[in-house]
């Protein structure tokens, strides 16, 4: 199974201030099919079904704002809060939709310093 | 409008059967992968499978084979989530998604509301 290993597992972060979230993944995510990396990510608020935010790595889902951003290629990849709001209150999670079973990482929460 | 709307809560008991269902509308549904993601309580995301209704092909997590049976029903557009024979363990909120606009690797778009199952003995 491809094992995805998220860091740190919380973080507290201002209002305003930029969140980095990263997300390792045990083999190379690069789908041959699509020349794109086959990995999303998600955001759970408490109580809530996730939401997807960004997949292919980089690309942001229907409605999700700017401030959220995704980078990396092959292993190693990046979420990205570029100005923390007090509704990003979350944890988030990254996915990966490689291989033929998708795993998830183990998650990070997200606080208000 | 994408909708998944799952059926209702449940609280049963060790060693019975249950189905759980998830209604797909406003997409095309024999054409997108569906499928299941337990979360126990204070954990995080865990992909059980999926199934890709046009031709009931179907994958397990290693975790979850043989514990769960995913099916799915092209002429109603549900899938379902079943079990033989409930544990205690198997108490968590199961959420059904689909994959819908966002293409081949590209996760899961639309999520259901969740179905809390609950078993005691």
């Amino acid at each position: 199974d491809i094992v995805m290993t998220q860091s740190p597992d919380s973080l507290a972060v201002s209002l305003g201030e930029r969140a980095t979230i990263n997300c390792k993944s045990s083999q190379s995510l690069l789908c041959s099919s699509n020349n794109k990396n086959c990995l999303a990510w998600y955001q759970q608020k408490p109580g809530q079904p996730p939401k997807l935010l960004i997949y292919g790595a980089s690309t942001r889902g229907s409605g999700v704002p700017d401030r959220f951003s995704g980078s990396g290629s092959g292993t190693d990849f990046t979420l990205t809060i570029s100005s923390l709001q007090a509704e990003d209150l979350a944890v988030y999670y990254c996915q990966q939709t490689h291989h033929t079973l998708w795993t998830f990482g183990q998650g990070t929460k997200v606080e208000i310093k | 409008e994408v909708q998944l709307v799952q059926s209702g809560a449940e609280v049963k008991k060790t060693g019975e059967s249950l189905k759980i269902s998830c209604k797909a509308s406003g997409y095309t549904f024999s054409t997108s992968w569906i499928g299941w993601v337990r979360q126990m309580p204070g954990k995080g995301l865990e992909w059980m499978g999926i199934i890709y209704p046009g031709d009931s092909q179907t994958r397990y997590s290693p975790s979850f084979q043989g514990q769960v049976t995913i099916s799915a029903d092209k002429s109603v557009t549900t899938a379902y989530l079943q079990w033989t024979s409930l544990r205690a363990s198997d108490t968590a909120m199961y959420y059904c998604a689909s994959q819908v606009m966002v293409g081949l690797g590209g996760g899961f778009d639309f999520w259901g509301q969740g179905t809390l199952v609950t078993v005691s003995s």
